[in-house]
């Protein structure tokens, strides 16, 4: 089976970085996934790991070590609205070409002015 | 814009009814998912339907059943609804290729009293 583990909660200042770490334990491995849930409202896909090193998408940058079974996602000049839940996600080989998730617990992030 | 569209924002039913989920998205997608999501858990996965009439078990679909009659829509069904089945309801969808993101619906608040 899977399991991933990431931190409850982070708080930060707005300018900030912060960053979010998830480590995994998996049966068979083909990417780490990252998703933003604002509070009431829908998952929403960050960015996608597959090969390891640094992807980087703006503000937002995702880290993968394959060999440390290791993630993180980096939020720099934290604004206002990064305050959200982040998920860590790894992806399973299934009949479903792959896309078959499993999630972490999901790290809420809190940013003050 | 992909859209999943959940069919009802919030629920409430009793302990013992039969509970119907529906979700319809609308980019022709091959892959359809139910995950429930609750606080300190992240998002766990009940089912999933890589094909029209095809289903695949996830890792809780205790006390669940699913229907994929239409490429476009993914019921799920709580044939016996229990308390322990109150949480927050997510349908998703993506492309069966490899590192297709999942799109989420706005979810389902379900309340068994």
């Amino acid at each position: 089976g899977q399991s991933l583990e990431q931190p409850s909660e982070v708080t930060a200042v707005e300018g900030a970085i912060v960053q979010i770490n998830c480590t995994y334990q998996t049966s068979g491995f083909y990417g780490l996934s990252w998703y933003q849930q604002h509070d009431g409202g829908a998952p929403t896909f960050l960015s996608y790991n597959a090969l390891d090193g640094l992807e980087e998408t703006g503000r937002f940058s995702s880290f993968l070590s394959r060999s440390d079974s290791y993630g993180y996602l980096l939020l720099q000049e934290l604004q206002m609205k990064d305050s959200a839940s982040y998920f860590c996600a790894v992806r399973d080989r299934g009949k479903a070409a792959g896309n078959k998730l499993t999630f972490g617990g999901g790290t809420r992030v809190l940013v003050k002015p | 814009d992909v859209k999943v569209t959940q069919s009802s924002r919030y629920l409430v039913k009793r302990t013992g009814e039969k509970v119907f989920l529906e979700c319809v998205q609308d980019m022709d997608h091959e892959n359809m998912f139910w995950y429930r999501q609750d606080p300190g858990l992240g998002l766990r996965l009940i089912y999933f339907s890589y094909d029209v009439k095809m289903k695949e078990k996830g890792d809780i679909p205790e006390g669940y059943s699913v229907s994929r009659e239409k490429k476009e829509r993914f019921s799920l069904i709580l044939e016996s609804a229990s308390t322990n089945q109150t949480s927050m309801y997510l349908c998703a969808s993506s492309l069966s290729t490899g590192n297709s993101p999942l799109h989420f619906g706005n979810g389902t608040r379900l309340t068994v009293t």
